[in-house]
């Protein structure tokens, strides 16, 4: 069976400082893999996707950044925390176009 | 770009009576239309999907109901139980470009 972990569960960061979010995905190769921002209040926001090894596709600008540097793994990342980055960041993987998405249990994120 | 209206924002309905909550996209590519569920702090997982070839989906309490030509799909949650309250997202696919459009969810509340 797949699964997905995310880390770390919560985070609490001042403006300015970097971040790194990681999600890994088991029992699946080659999976499409995704990130999401969820900010208070409930709106999903598509951030990255990446279908392969070392390609990952921007589909908003929030000056974050994505890699994928290995098949199981996508990572979020920042050097310079924003307030408006507050949130809940949800990894998410997929079988392929046209199918649902399995969640990770997310990541908790408030930067003051 | 795209967009996904959720048209109730909150909804009340008694425990035993039906709950539907409509939404309507723009994308005329779209043609994967999936359901999720967000319980209270938690993640999002998938109930239930429909895809543009058939109008009428059902497993078990729920119902999804899609109309292409008014771009409008239908989540319709029978029997409902104290359970089902969270908050439940719609989403339409264009499945050939990786645009997955959330709507900006409902608020379902069950009343014992």
């Amino acid at each position: 069976a797949q699964t997905i972990h995310q880390w770390p569960v919560a985070e609490i960061k001042a403006v300015g400082s970097p971040l790194s979010l990681g999600c890994t995905i088991k029992g699946k190769s080659s999976p499409n893999l995704y990130w999401y921002w969820q900010a208070t209040g409930g709106t999903l926001q598509q951030l990255f996707y990446s279908i392969t090894v070392g390609q990952v596709e921007s589909v908003v600008q929030l000056n974050l950044s994505a890699s994928r540097p290995k098949d199981d793994q996508f990572i979020l990342s920042t050097e310079k925390l924003l307030l408006s980055h507050s949130g809940f960041y949800l990894c998410a993987w997929g079988r392929g176009l046209g199918s649902d998405y399995t969640f990770g249990s997310g990541t908790r994120l408030l930067v003051i | 770009g795209e967009k996904v209206e959720q048209h109730e924002s909150t909804l009340s309905v008694r425990e035993g009576d039906s709950a539907v909550i409509n939404c309507t996209y723009t994308d005329t590519a779209s043609s994967y239309f999936p359901w999720y569920k967000q319980e209270a702090g938690k993640s999002l997982h998938f109930v239930i999907d429909i895809r543009s070839n058939v109008d009428r989906k059902q497993s078990q309490r729920l119902i999804v109901l899609l109309d292409k030509k008014a771009k409008r799909f239908s989540l319709h949650i029978t029997a409902t139980q104290p359970e089902d309250s969270a908050i439940y997202f719609c989403a339409a696919v264009n499945t050939g470009n990786y645009k997955y459009v959330f709507g900006a969810g409902t608020r379902l509340k069950v009343i014992a």
